[in-house]
């Protein structure tokens, strides 16, 4: 199986900050990788797919970038709206397989 | 709209069983793969399991192989994961999700809470 890793675990940010959040598969998936926002008792939203395609009427704050086996999720000007935890997930060999998880609070 | 509805979720004792439901809305169900994708509490998400849109091909996770069966019916437009021999640990929330032509999984259900404890 893939696994998959994120750091930070989490991280507290104030409003108007960049962030960024790494994701890192265990073998190269190509650009096999999306990324979801989970807000607290709700579903996962997927942001970004293919790991920098922006899904339609996600704001453009969000960005994707990498391939092979690093890749790069940012927040460009942080919101209140953006506390929630983002998960990678790689779907170029099953099982498909997610990161742990980074929660992002705003200080 | 494209809405995905999960239910069937509940309480129920290690070794016993449990059908869940997706009822899906507002897109040609027909022409989508489907997933279960679980998440227990306090954890990540996990994937379970896989159908293609005319149910020729049906993948599903180690965790999950033997005990559990995914389906589909396309003319009522529902998705089912039978549960069967099910463990403590299979203690989750459990979602339906689309799966986009690219791969991603574009759409979710609401999640159905499954307790599996004595």
């Amino acid at each position: 199986d893939i696994q998959m890793t994120q750091s930070p675990s989490s991280l507290s940010a104030s409003v108007g900050d960049r962030v960024t959040i790494t994701c890192q598969a265990s073998q190269d998936i190509s650009n096999y990788l999306n990324w979801y926002q989970q807000k607290p008792g709700r579903a996962p939203k997927l942001l970004i797919y293919d790991a920098s395609n922006l899904e339609t009427g996600v704001p453009s704050r969000f960005s994707g970038s990498g391939s092979g086996t690093d890749f790069t999720f940012t927040i460009s000007s942080l919101q209140p709206e953006d506390i929630a935890t983002y998960h990678c997930q790689q779907y170029d060999n099953l099982p498909f397989t997610f990161g742990p998880g980074t929660k992002v609070d705003v200080k | 709209e494209v809405q995905l509805v999960d239910s069937g979720g509940g309480l129920v004792q290690p070794g016993g069983s449990l059908r869940l439901s997706c009822a899906a809305s507002g897109f040609n169900f027909s022409s989508y793969g489907m997933n279960w994708v679980r998440q227990a509490p306090g954890k990540g998400l996990e994937w379970v399991s896989y159908i293609s849109s005319s149910s020729s091909s049906i993948y599903y996770s180690d965790s999950v192989k033997g005990r559990f069966t995914i389906s589909r019916d396309n003319a009522n437009t529902s998705l089912y994961l039978q549960m069967n021999s099910l463990r403590d640990e299979d203690t989750a929330v459990y979602y339906c999700t689309r799966e986009s032509t690219g791969g991603a999984f574009d759409y979710w259900g609401q999640g159905t809470l499954v307790t599996v404890s004595s």
